[in-house]
């Protein structure tokens, strides 16, 4: 089976610009959930996804915001870019994410860089 | 609530020494426990989980870890370290639906030829 993949891979933005980011799970995998990695914050949940319900959101503004399409791909989107938004974009697939057990397998991530 | 404390931000080990990457945690239930490695420029890959069966885990590359629920510790251990186990760790704590994880801050693991 194919693994997570997420597009595009690289992103430069400026701040006030918005971007969307996608995520493609692997086949058969209905959950989708949205982390943001920084050197001074770490790994962070954004929100999770599941039959193209937000089921789980973190502590993030409104300026973050996402969704899910009926095949499971889902798209994550930021508006109005702050130079902290600057960091590396996540996702992570599981099977139904009914269960703490399920294990999540991640994308590459996306690098977005905000000048 | 949920936590994870990773009690080393750097370990630097010799090639063919053991390896010992701590990690605490605090949780509400029953936790789900995972640890997942972080190579350059890579996504996170999975190493091994614990979900209330065996406390001792096996996971990939001769990585094991072992919940001890008397103490909130799941640190993880290899018997001999690679030069390819160069990278970042992180231990993950989940509970409840919808699966949120976690994360620790990460164990930066050098290992020196």
């Amino acid at each position: 089976k194919a693994g997570v993949t997420q597009t595009p891979r690289y992103l430069i933005k400026t701040r006030g610009q918005q971007v969307t980011l996608s995520c493609s799970p692997i086949s058969g995998h209905r959950s989708v959930s949205w982390y943001q990695q920084t050197p001074g914050q770490g790994l962070q949940f954004l929100f999770e996804y599941f039959s193209e319900t937000q089921r789980n959101k973190g502590n993030f503004p409104g300026r973050f915001s996402g969704r899910q399409f009926s095949n499971s791909r889902s798209e994550m989107n930021v508006s109005t870019l702050e130079l902290g938004d600057s960091a590396l974009y996540l996702c992570a697939s599981s099977t139904q994410g009914a269960s703490a057990a399920d294990t999540q397998y991640f994308g590459p991530g996306t690098r977005l860089t905000v000048l | 609530a949920q936590s994870v404390t990773q009690l080393d931000s750097h370990v630097s080990v010799s090639e063919g020494t053991p390896v010992l990457l701590r990690c605490n945690y605090s949780s509400s239930y029953s936790p789900s426990l995972f640890w997942y490695v972080q190579h350059p420029n890579k996504g996170l890959q999975l190493l091994l989980k614990y979900t209330s069966a065996a406390t001792l885990v096996k996971g990939i590359n001769g990585f094991e870890a072992e919940f001890k629920k008397s103490e909130t510790s799941f640190h993880l251990t290899k018997p001999s370290a690679h030069m390819s186990d160069a990278a970042e760790y992180f231990c993950v704590v989940s509970e409840g639906i919808g699966n949120q994880f976690y994360f620790g801050t990460g164990t930066s693991l050098t290992v020196i030829p």
